[in-house]
């Protein structure tokens, strides 16, 4: 069974500073990953994906993600926060011809200034 | 619109009254997801729909939850003889593609029993 951990709810970083969110996935069969964000007052979007092609995935707004087999994970990064990205962002797996998509259950980015 | 469209935004209802939640999913998307999002937690998956194929309702928590899609188009969630435990927000996403990831999701109807 596929199942997803995002470790932090919440991840508090500075204007300037690196972004990272931490996920880790169950699959035993190759994974589909996907990054999604929310931005407040907006509905879920695609950040990113990967589909067993190149394991570096960027992404949109500087975000890129890497897909680590040895460790099963694929963590969210982007060198330098900026204020409009503080948002909540979903990791979420599903499976190669699979159709549902399991997400987890978020982790809230704030950034100060 | 070119969103998925969801209706209404906001529901409050008394325990034990049926509810219906619409999805308009992107035109031309064959691909249809319903999704949960009860507070704090993540994203649970209810069912999907995928062109004239049977759907996958392996999602779905009781069989107190249905759900269908006319024409391979516009979706309807019901849910009968609501219990507080069924407040949430449920999420509509449509997808293009034939299989993976929903990809364009509306902005959800909050669902509040009462």
């Amino acid at each position: 069974a596929q199942s997803v951990t995002q470790l932090g709810s919440h991840v508090s970083v500075s204007e300037g500073a690196l972004v990272l969110l931490r996920c880790n996935y169950s699959s035993s069969v190759p994974p589909y990953l996907f990054w999604y964000v929310q931005y407040p007052n907006q509905g879920l979007q695609l950040l990113l994906k990967y589909t067993s092609a190149a394991t570096l995935v960027k992404g949109i707004n500087g975000f890129e993600a890497e897909f680590k087999k040895s460790e099963t994970s694929f963590h969210l990064t982007k060198p330098s926060a900026h204020m409009s990205d503080a948002a909540e962002y979903f990791c979420a797996v599903s499976y190669t011809g699979g159709f549902k998509t399991i997400f987890g259950a978020g982790t809230r980015l704030f950034v100060k200034a | 619109g070119a969103g998925v469209s969801q209706s209404p935004s906001n529901k409050v209802t008394e325990k034990g009254k049926d509810v219906e939640l619409r999805c308009d999913p992107i035109s031309g998307h064959t691909a249809l997801y319903w999704y949960r999002q009860s507070l704090g937690q993540g994203l649970e998956f209810l069912i999907y729909f995928q062109g004239n194929s049977a759907p996958d309702k392996s999602g779905l928590p009781s069989d107190r939850f249905s759900a269908e899609r006319t024409g391979g188009s516009v979706s309807t969630l019901t849910i009968q003889r609501t219990q507080q435990e069924d407040s949430a927000v449920y999420l509509c996403a449509s997808s293009g593609g034939t299989g993976g990831q929903p990809q364009h999701f509306g902005d959800g109807t909050r669902l509040s029993i009462l």
